[in-house]
């Protein structure tokens, strides 16, 4: 089965300094890949979703980016970190023969101070 | 436009009690529906979910979720919890695109 790795699990930044999660995948290949971010007390917000290498899918414009370098690596980056971006990102998959069901992995919690 | 409600931020029951929670979703075309648990400082873990068929469907932990496509409802239901089911729950919808709509969470939590 497949198992989704996030790194690092928790990560505390000043306002303004650059930021890189890393979200890879085990036991699948071509899956779609999602960024959420989850604020305190709220549901979860998609950022980007990807289909493939070099494919990403913005949905809400931010001082955040994503990258897919390879097939199993999914990246969320920003040159200048806000308040605003403190949160609990999670990277999900979808599997190529199970449409719409998305699986997570454990997360990154993000203070940004 | 595809929406999501749950109607309950918290719901506090005691243990062995049954529970149910409540999920609304709004959409004009057919719809896949998911419930997710959340426990504290973790990633989402599917529960269960419909595609369709069946409207009753069986999930883990014992819980179970009827889809009610006259009143746009995807509750989600267990006989009797246990401390352990103490987390958030989250209801979802996904019409067939990329884009899966969360519900803003249910936080259960169990009583001894």
């Amino acid at each position: 089965s497949q198992t989704i790795h996030q790194w690092p699990a928790t990560l505390v930044q000043p306002v303004g300094s650059p930021l890189s999660l890393e979200c890879t995948v085990e036991g699948t290949s071509n899956p779609n890949l999602y960024w959420y971010r989850q604020a305190a007390g709220r549901g979860l917000q998609l950022l980007f979703y990807s289909v493939g290498i070099g494919q990403i899918s913005s949905e809400v414009p931010q001082n955040l980016s994503a990258s897919r370098p390879q097939d199993r690596q999914f990246i969320l980056s920003s040159k200048k970190l806000l308040l605003s971006d403190s949160g609990f990102y999670l990277c999900a998959l979808e599997l190529a023969g199970e449409p719409d069901t998305q699986y997570f992995g454990p997360g990154t919690r993000l203070t940004v101070l | 436009a595809q929406s999501v409600t749950q109607l309950d931020s918290q719901v506090p029951v005691f243990e062995e009690a049954p529970v149910e929670l409540r999920c609304n979703y709004s959409s004009s075309v057919s719809v896949y529906l998911f419930w997710y648990v959340q426990y504290p400082n973790q990633g989402l873990q599917l529960l269960l979910k419909y595609l369709s068929g069946s409207t009753l469907v069986k999930g883990i932990n014992g819980f179970e979720a009827e889809f009610n496509k006259s009143q746009t409802s995807f509750h989600l239901r267990k006989p009797s919890v246990h401390i352990s089911d103490t987390a958030e729950y989250f209801c979802a919808g996904n019409t067939g695109g990329f884009k899966t709509i969360f519900g803003a969470g249910t936080r259960l939590f169990v009583k001894a």
